[in-house]
């Protein structure tokens, strides 16, 4: 888990602002994932991509968008069209021979997001 | 689309007793399923995960059984102890490639009072 960094720990969105969050792994994964949680609603599915610039929506991907172009790196922006932007985001990675499976999500230490 | 349903949401034992998750998954090629422990505030951890082609997985107290044939998999917690109260997701894979992304039920809140 110490190789997937997310920053900031916490962000503050104003109406109307676009705001990036970071999520960067150093654990060689092909596969990295964005996930939202509510409380009492589990783990969402944002975006996912499976390779450097490429990437595929995930349940819940309006108001979001991502770019995948280093495979180190997944940031997630929060646009303004997402409403209800107040949640906690983790970023996950898998892929490349770590852990028992292939299949085994890593997970980050979160990002919470509040708007003001 | 593909859903996993996990219960009971919520679930109190004493010290030592033995806890059981259980989920359901609706994609027939689902062929890896994780069980993850979130304590407040913090990331997910794996603790136990298992493919398709095993029925059953231990590790120590841990246990995850598998019925392919009724998309049913189900978290055994024996000897529990205080420290393991948390939030626990169980998770099926969407399709069987690896590198798949996951979904995940809603989790079951356990409380073990000491």
């Amino acid at each position: 888990d110490g190789g997937i960094t997310q920053s900031p720990k916490y962000l503050f969105r104003k109406e109307g602002q676009n705001v990036t969050l970071s999520c960067e792994q150093n654990l060689n994964h092909d596969a990295m994932y964005w996930y939202r949680q509510d409380p009492g609603q589990g783990l969402r599915l944002i975006y996912y991509s499976q390779i450097v610039n490429d990437f595929q929506k995930g349940d819940i991907a309006e108001g979001y968008s991502v770019s995948r172009e280093k495979k180190e790196s997944f940031p997630l922006t929060v646009t303004s069209a997402q409403k209800n932007p107040t949640a906690f985001y983790l970023c996950a990675s898998n892929g490349g021979g770590s852990g028992s499976f292939g299949e085994t999500q890593y997970f980050g230490p979160g990002t919470r997001l509040l708007v003001l | 689309g593909e859903n996993v349903e996990q219960h009971p949401s919520t679930l109190s034992v004493q010290e030592g007793d033995s806890a059981v998750i259980k989920c359901t998954y609706s994609d027939s090629a689902s062929n890896y399923f994780p069980w993850y422990k979130q304590e407040l505030g913090k990331r997910p951890q794996l603790i136990i995960d298992i493919r398709s082609n095993v029925g059953e997985k231990k590790d120590q107290r841990i246990a995850v059984t598998l019925n392919k044939t009724a998309k049913h998999f189900s978290l055994h917690i024996t000897e529990t102890q205080p420290e393991d109260s948390a939030v626990y997701f169980c998770a099926a894979s969407k399709g069987a490639q690896a590198g798949t992304a996951l979904i995940f039920g809603k989790g079951t809140t356990l409380s073990v009072s000491s």
